[in-house]
């Protein structure tokens, strides 16, 4: 069965602080992506990685970066967390079927 | 010209009624249309997904109904349950890849017993 593990499902960080949100997937894809679900805003692709080390920016990727040094795993990184970051964060892998496989989401808050 | 529209935001249907979800699209160049189905504290799944050369697909009791001229698909649930309420998006894809996936802003839908 398909997974994807996101290691954090709930966190509180306060404003400044640096934040990892972890992913590891078992499907040995090579595609990797974080997006963001804001309630009216559906979901917004932050940032994907197509190979171990390598990166793109999506359509927000402000505020955040991120770190792929093994195939199976896609960390993102918030420097220096602020409270409009605060949103549930969801990473899935792609089979290039053009098929998503989600984890269950880390949901962030920043005070 | 890279958005997917969708509505209506929320929606509450009696069980055994119909739901439907419609979305619109503007690039031409999308060739994949999925349909994703979240439920409360899991991450979305895909539930159905068509191409656009076809008018319509059929799984169960969930069915996309495709028009390419007008640039618009639908959702249409079936004989909906309780167990039908969650969040749906609708995403389009152009060139098969996930890297280029557009979605919808969601559709929080609540089926009444």
């Amino acid at each position: 069965d398909v997974k994807v593990t996101q290691s954090s499902r709930y966190l509180v960080k306060r404003t400044g602080e640096k934040v990892f949100l972890e992913c590891v997937q078992d499907m040995d894809h090579e595609n990797m992506f974080w997006y963001r679900q804001d309630p009216g805003l559906g979901l917004r692709l932050i940032y994907f990685s197509y190979d171990v080390k390598m990166k793109e920016k999506g359509d927000i990727p402000e505020g955040y970066s991120v770190s792929r040094e093994k195939k199976e795993r896609f960390s993102l990184i918030l420097e220096s967390a602020s409270t409009n970051q605060t949103s549930m964060y969801l990473c899935a892998s792609d089979s290039n079927t053009g098929e998503l496989f989600f984890g269950e989401g880390s949901r962030l808050t920043v005070l | 010209q890279q958005q997917v529209k969708q509505s209506p935001q929320s929606l509450i249907v009696q069980k055994g009624g119909i739901s439907i979800i419609n979305c619109a699209y503007e690039n031409t160049a999308f060739d994949y249309f999925p349909w994703y189905q979240q439920f409360p504290g899991k991450g979305p799944a895909l539930l159905i997904a068509i191409r656009p050369d076809v008018s319509e697909k059929k799984e169960g009791r969930f069915t996309i109904s495709f028009n390419k001229s007008a640039k618009q698909f639908s959702l249409h649930i079936m004989d909906s349950q309780p167990g039908d309420s969650a969040t749906y998006f609708c995403a389009a894809i152009g060139y098969s890849s996930a890297s280029k996936i557009i979605f919808g802003s969601g559709t929080r839908l609540s089926i009444r017993p």
